[in-house]
């Protein structure tokens, strides 16, 4: 199946500090991104949609400008979450569709993001 | 509105047959898929079934999908300690740009 990578896996910054979490589709491309964040035993809550070309569509309640969003190419969107702070710390994942039947979406290992 | 759950909690023994279950309330639903999440890991998918289908089996899966009571089911044959993880079931509705909704994930445990 498709491949989605993140980078870093794991991260522990000072709070005030800014992030980037790297996602990369590995073997196919995706004008389309997903970002995910996903709190210890509960489900996952989506974001945003990253589009490459474009500006991202945010969720409701999701602050744009503390959670950025850049798709810069076919292959990559990046999340940067800006001025973090403790009550960030989660398990950000992305997702891309890789098209074909299904639209399945292949998800990231996930990145966990630890503020200090 | 937009709403999928799932119970919490499944214990079975190594061996027996696992059933879980999910409902879902949108009837624009047009994918239902099943994903796996180890600890610390992101979601495997383990299958995927049209909404226009009734029934799917690979191999030790089968996701039964009764559209008329929005029921949805993922059947794991001669379960094993390494099927222990967290199942998602989601849904993508129509014209929402491959938008998965998730239900809460049901913890499977495999007791040997």
């Amino acid at each position: 199946g498709a491949v989605v990578s993140q980078h870093p896996s794991r991260v522990i910054c000072k709070s005030g500090t800014s992030v980037k979490i790297e996602c990369r589709s590995l073997d196919f491309q995706a004008t389309t991104m997903f970002w995910y964040r996903q709190f210890p035993k509960q489900s996952l809550m989506l974001m945003a949609t990253s589009n490459e070309g474009s500006k991202a569509t945010y969720e409701q309640g999701v602050e744009k400008d503390k959670f950025l969003i850049n798709h810069a190419s076919l292959t990559l969107s990046t999340l940067t979450v800006t001025s973090a702070h403790p009550e960030d710390s989660s398990f950000y994942i992305c997702s891309a569709p890789a098209g074909g039947l299904g639209d399945t979406q292949y998800f990231g290992p996930g990145t966990r993001l630890t503020v200090l | 509105g937009e709403d999928v759950e799932q119970s919490l909690f499944l214990s079975v023994r190594e061996g027996d047959s696992s059933v879980i279950n999910c409902t879902y309330t949108d009837s624009s639903s047009t994918y239902l898929y099943w994903y796996k999440q180890e600890p610390g890991a992101g979601l495997q998918l383990l299958t995927y079934i049209f909404s226009n289908m009734d029934m799917k089996q690979d191999q030790r899966l089968t996701v039964l999908l009764n559209k008329k009571d929005k029921h949805l089911s993922l059947r794991i044959a001669d379960t094993q300690t390494g099927d222990s993880a967290i199942y998602f079931c989601a849904e993508t509705l129509y014209n929402q740009g491959g938008k998965l909704i998730f239900g809460q994930g049901t913890e499977l445990s495999v007791k040997p």
